[in-house]
């Protein structure tokens, strides 16, 4: 089983938006809408931004969004501020009732 | 507040066997399905292990298949990580998941594992 594929970086300044893609199969992503979205500051347990592809859990800033086509799913973060600056991971269900993550993408606020 | 506290982690050799538990409250355990989720340090997280309300159904990662076994105990609201045969590559931060993926999901602090002789 191979990971859900992200870019290993993003940056953007304060203010701009970024999106951070998260490319699965047939087998996960495609296939189904439970894919979640996690932010995580250094030495801190991850955080959940997005779930079911691009539902918010209560207390998210809707300057956090989510969508999804085909394989691939994305997560949108508008009007950086430089607490948004952190690890992103995205996790997929797949059809062998398991879970993969992506590998992580660091989003830099410059 | 939910609250969810991992504990059991340490140094271990190639080949040993550690249990870690996770301390539930707050919230009604039993209503939930719960996972664990690890992260070597430095490295991305990987989905470890689910266990279902029944408390007999389980689904693992094929890297802890066969090596690991996930328990839930109702009545003390604690989820346990049976772990067997471990290798250098199990070393990893360790942590258990409420709703993991839904609307309610909630992370403990972690454990630490460490595999090495």
């Amino acid at each position: 089983q191979s990971a859900l594929t992200q870019p290993a970086s993003v940056s953007g300044s304060p203010g701009q938006s970024i999106t951070i893609s998260c490319t699965g199969t047939s087998s996960d992503v495609c296939a189904y809408k439970y894919v979640s979205w996690y932010q995580q500051h250094p030495g801190k347990a991850p955080k959940l931004m997005i779930y079911d592809v691009s539902e918010r859990p209560s207390g998210i800033s809707n300057r956090f969004s989510g969508s999804k086509s085909g394989n691939t799913a994305s997560l949108t973060i508008s009007g950086l501020q430089a607490e948004d600056e952190a690890d992103y991971h995205c996790t997929s269900y797949t059809n062998r009732g398991t879970y993969m993550f992506g590998g992580g993408t660091k989003l830099t606020v410059l | 507040d939910v609250q969810l506290v991992e504990s059991g982690g340490g140094l271990v050799q190639p080949g040993g066997s550690l249990r870690l538990s996770c301390a539930a409250s707050g919230f009604t355990f039993s209503g939930y399905w719960t996972h664990w989720v690890r992260q070597a340090p430095g490295k991305g997280l990987v989905w470890v292990s689910v266990i279902k309300t029944d408390g007999r159904s389980a689904t693992y990662a094929d890297s802890v298949k066969g090596r690991f076994t996930v328990s839930r105990d109702d009545a003390t609201n604690t989820l346990y990580l049976q772990m067997n045969c471990l290798r250098a590559d199990d070393s990893a931060v360790y942590y258990c998941i409420k709703d993991f993926g839904g609307p309610e999901d909630s992370w403990g602090q972690g454990t630490l594992v460490i595999v090495s002789s």
